[in-house]
């Protein structure tokens, strides 16, 4: 049974300061890993993938990957209230895989 | 960005219609289309697999012939909710995949079964 566990929160964070989103993942054959950021009634948008170990940066945003570990990271720099959403970690064993996704995480950045 | 289109954004009918749910990608062939469903307060769950001309591939606890995919073209696929009952109220997501690309959704398509 491939899981994926994220916190749930709601994790709380002032404007200006960096939320550290964390997600561990079971089955250890998968290769590609997603953040993806769902407002309430939407459907998820991609944030990041990574595939490799180490990090991954792309604006604001910094995924990280520990395969040994079985763990995946986001890091959102100076948080904005319009980052306030739920954050969904996904997993599959690449390409043309569905996605195993974890419960997200609820982030809420404080003015 | 690639860009999936999905039809309808919303349906409300009676127990026992059947609903067709349409996906497509606007912009680039997809190799394979998923189906998710997602109930309230809860995570996206994979219900099928599709590959264009072939039968799909359901996950398990999914009943295929309640749930029939199509899928006609590398840029449609089609789920109808057949006979469908208000514990299959839920919000239906698409995705389309491509080689070498991450999975891009559609806005969902919320049902609601009176």
């Amino acid at each position: 049974q491939k899981e994926v566990e994220q916190n749930s929160g709601p994790l709380s964070v002032p404007e200006g300061a960096i939320a550290s989103l964390n997600c561990t993942y079971s089955d250890r054959v998968s290769q590609s890993f997603f953040w993806y950021r769902q407002y309430s009634g939407k459907s998820p948008e991609l944030i990041m993938s990574i595939y490799s170990n180490g990090d991954k940066e792309d604006g604001r945003f910094t995924a990280q990957l520990n395969k040994a570990s079985q763990y995946v990271s986001l890091l959102i720099r100076d948080s904005q209230p319009s980052d306030s959403a739920t954050y969904l970690c996904a997993v599959n064993s690449g390409g043309a895989d569905g996605l195993t996704f974890g419960k997200g995480t609820h982030l809420i950045i404080q003015p | 960005g690639a860009v999936v289109s999905q039809h309808p954004s919303r349906v409300i009918c009676k127990s026992g219609t059947s609903v067709k749910i349409e996906c497509r990608s606007l912009d680039f062939q997809a190799t394979t289309m998923f189906w998710y469903r997602q109930f309230p307060k809860k995570s996206l769950m994979l219900m099928a697999t599709s590959n264009e001309g072939s039968k799909a591939t359901y996950e398990q606890g999914v009943e295929k012939d309640k749930f029939l995919i199509n899928h006609a073209s590398l840029t449609l696929s089609t789920l109808t909710v057949t006979s469908a009952h208000p514990e299959d109220s839920s919000f239906y997501i698409c995705s389309a995949y491509r080689t070498g690309q991450p999975q891009h959704f559609g806005d969902g398509t919320r049902l609601s079964i009176l």
